[in-house]
């Protein structure tokens, strides 16, 4: 079965620490995407990358960066965490097919605390 | 960028019958898909639907895309069916895709 794993299901951390979340997919898909979802919002995406070390802005980058060393692995990184960035966090992966289609495979999210 | 609303916000329905949920977007797209988020949180992708129509069992969906909106039609619900439907969209070349705000969907029986 074909999988998008993020490292952690629950996360707390305090204000102004450095986090990182973590997401492998399994599909050598060659894009990723990281979204966080927030009540009344649906999902907003925050960073992608189409191939390995390229990354680009989504909607919300502030106070986000993300690396893309290897094809299966994106990660999500908080510089310095604030409570606002408190929330769900989905990571993506899709592939694309000759007649146009995106499919996507989400990971089952991380909810993120910062107190 | 390219706005998408959803409607309605939120829906309860008792088990067996049926709903529509409805998705207006701004903007042509060359990409729209519909996905069920459970109670857990998981995203499932249930339809890739640009244009036309499309069936899968209980779900059907249609994108009537010169008039920028697209349907989905739950018949005979059951509570597993209870989460939250996100309708998403792509314009160009670019995968990456523009969520709604979703409908919240409680099935009851």
């Amino acid at each position: 079965d074909v999988k998008v794993t993020q490292s952690s299901r629950y996360l707390v951390k305090r204000t102004g620490e450095k986090v990182f979340l973590e997401c492998v997919q399994d599909m050598d898909h060659e894009n990723m995407f990281w979204y966080r979802q927030d009540p009344g919002l649906g999902l907003r995406l925050i960073y992608f990358s189409y191939d390995v070390k390229m990354k680009e802005k989504g909607d919300i980058p502030e106070g986000y960066s993300v690396s893309r060393e290897k094809k299966e692995r994106f990660s999500l990184i908080l510089e310095s965490a604030s409570t606002n960035q408190t929330s769900m966090y989905l990571c993506a992966s899709s592939f694309h097919t000759p007649t146009g289609h995106y499919g996507y495979t989400f990971g089952s999210g991380t909810r993120l605390t910062v107190v | 960028g390219i706005q998408v609303e959803q409607s309605p916000p939120d829906l309860i329905l008792q088990e067996g019958a049926n709903s529509t949920l409805r998705c207006n977007f701004s903007d042509s797209v060359n990409n729209l898909q519909w996905f069920h988020q459970n109670p857990w949180g998981q995203l499932i992708n249930l339809f890739y639907i640009p244009s036309g129509t499309k069936q899968n069992g209980r779900l059907s969906a249609t994108t009537v895309a010169t008039e920028r909106y697209s349907l989905l039609y739950i018949s005979s619900s059951q509570t597993t069916d209870s989460g939250v439907y996100f309708c998403a969209v792509s314009t160009g070349t670019a995968s990456k895709l523009t969520f709604g705000t979703g409908t919240r969907l409680q099935v009851t029986l």
